[in-house]
């Protein structure tokens, strides 16, 4: 059964810093894209940040350029988003996800809640 | 890369077929047979329930249908039940530099 099973969310002051954390199990992670998409509390759904199964292609949503680093570790069947100089539009529930085929996700995690306020 | 276009909220009656658009570009939703559908139920992680245009999980029922005519994909739900109450978003492949395209979500009612 395929699992995702993040952690590191938590309440931080504007411009401080926060090491989201996704176990994975179940499946080959080092053969998927993984990714991760946010949602903000009543809102839709955002791609915030992949990185291919080797490392050797990221991407980074535009909001966020600059403030992210997206990181797995195969060895582990982990992967990791540091996200620096956080914003109160950066609150939202970030959900570790697993790629499938071209531009859609098959498996989500239950997500860890990011909320940012002084 | 803007989200794709879907209306606020559909709604139907128990028994009826509804039907959700998803307006994209020829850059997203009209250049690629990748558009997928979602599911997600109040308080829940969303669920995959259409991928490459009209393709099924295993496991979703086939009252869940997809199709595509030139940028607006659309996903057709037959035989409403009241579970069927959610909020559904699109998802399509794009040739710009993001991994992909969500749109702004449609909330179902069932009546």
């Amino acid at each position: 059964e395929v699992q995702l099973v993040e952690s590191g969310g938590g309440l931080v002051k504007p411009g401080g810093s926060l090491r989201l954390s996704c176990a994975a199990s179940g499946f080959n992670f080092s053969n998927y894209v993984m990714h991760w998409v946010r949602q903000a509390p009543g809102q839709g759904l955002e791609w915030v940040s992949s990185i291919s199964g080797t490392s050797s292609h990221f991407y980074y949503a535009e909001s966020m350029k600059g403030r992210l680093t997206i990181s797995r570790d195969n060895g582990k069947d982990s992967l990791y988003l540091q996200m620096n100089k956080l914003r109160a539009e950066d609150t939202a529930l970030y959900f570790c996800v697993r790629g499938h085929g071209y531009g859609s996700v098959d498996y989500w995690g239950q997500g860890t809640l990011v909320t940012v306020s002084s | 890369q803007s989200a794709l276009a879907q209306p606020a909220s559909v709604s139907g009656s128990p028994g009826q077929s509804i039907t959700i658009s998803c307006t994209g570009t020829s850059t997203d939703v009209g250049g690629y047979k990748y558009v997928s559908w979602y599911q997600q139920h109040p308080g829940k992680v969303p669920r995959l329930i259409i991928y490459d245009v009209n393709n099924r999980p295993s496991g979703v029922s086939n009252r869940f249908s997809g199709s595509k005519s030139g940028n607006t994909a659309s996903l057709t739900i037959s035989g409403l039940q009241a579970d069927d109450e959610a909020d559904y978003y699109c998802g399509s492949y794009t040739s710009s530099s993001t991994p992909g395209v969500f749109g702004t979500g449609t909330k179902v009612t069932v009546l």
